[in-house]
């Protein structure tokens, strides 16, 4: 079975600091990795998604994470917060043709 | 606008009430998602349609869960004899066959009293 854990689950950067989200994944099978970010009293919207491909993933808004399989992790990275970015950030892992499980998510604080 | 949707985005009701939740996916979308997620959780898979098919069910969907997706477009979810335990938000999703992105609704929140 498949599991996600995500440490840490609040994060407080400044304004313009490097933000880094933990996440670690167990798999049986090679896996697709998902993070999907959360806005209060919203749905999930996808990130980035990775899928066998390139180890370094790019996605919207600066942010981008890079597969390691050798630690079975997946952080995501932005080298410089915006007050935009406080939300709740969710690390997820589909192992082929399985559901997707989510981790307990991470929520962000930005200081001004 | 050409999201998902979800109908209502909160509800309230007294335990013991039955309570029913709609959602529309992306109208290409084949799969259709339900999860619910609880406060300081990730979002838990409780079932998902493939066209009307409703293909996989979780443990955690007991005997007063059901839902159904009658022509393969809207579904919905169907609480019954609700629990202060079901209090929670309850989010859809639909992808196409093939991908691995699912684009999630706002979600209904849902306040068993």
């Amino acid at each position: 079975a498949q599991s996600v854990t995500q440490l840490g689950s609040h994060v407080s950067v400044s304004e313009g600091a490097l933000v880094l989200l933990r996440c670690n994944y167990s798999s049986s099978v090679p896996p697709y990795l998902f993070w999907y970010v959360q806005y209060p009293n919203q749905g999930l919207q996808l990130l980035l998604k990775y899928t066998s491909a390139a180890t370094l993933v790019k996605g919207i808004n600066d942010f981008e994470a890079e597969f390691k399989k050798s630690e079975t992790s997946f952080h995501l990275t932005k080298p410089s917060a915006h007050m935009s970015d406080a939300a709740e950030y969710f690390c997820a892992v589909r192992p082929f043709y399985q559901k997707v499980t989510f981790g307990t998510g991470t929520k962000l604080q930005v200081i001004p | 606008d050409t999201g998902v949707s979800q109908d209502p985005r909160h509800k309230i009701t007294k335990r013991g009430q039955n309570v029913t939740f709609r959602c529309d996916p992306i109208s290409e979308h084949n799969r259709l998602y339900w999860y619910r997620q609880t406060l300081g959780q990730g979002p838990e898979f409780l079932t998902y349609f493939q066209n009307e098919a409703q293909l996989e069910k979780s443990r955690l969907l007991s005997d007063r869960f059901s839902a159904e997706r009658p022509k393969g477009s809207f579904s919905t979810l169907e609480i019954q004899r609700t629990e202060q335990g079901d209090s929670a938000m309850y989010l859809c999703a639909s992808s196409f066959v093939a991908s691995d992105e699912q684009f999630f609704g706002p979600g209904t929140r849902l306040t068993v009293l």
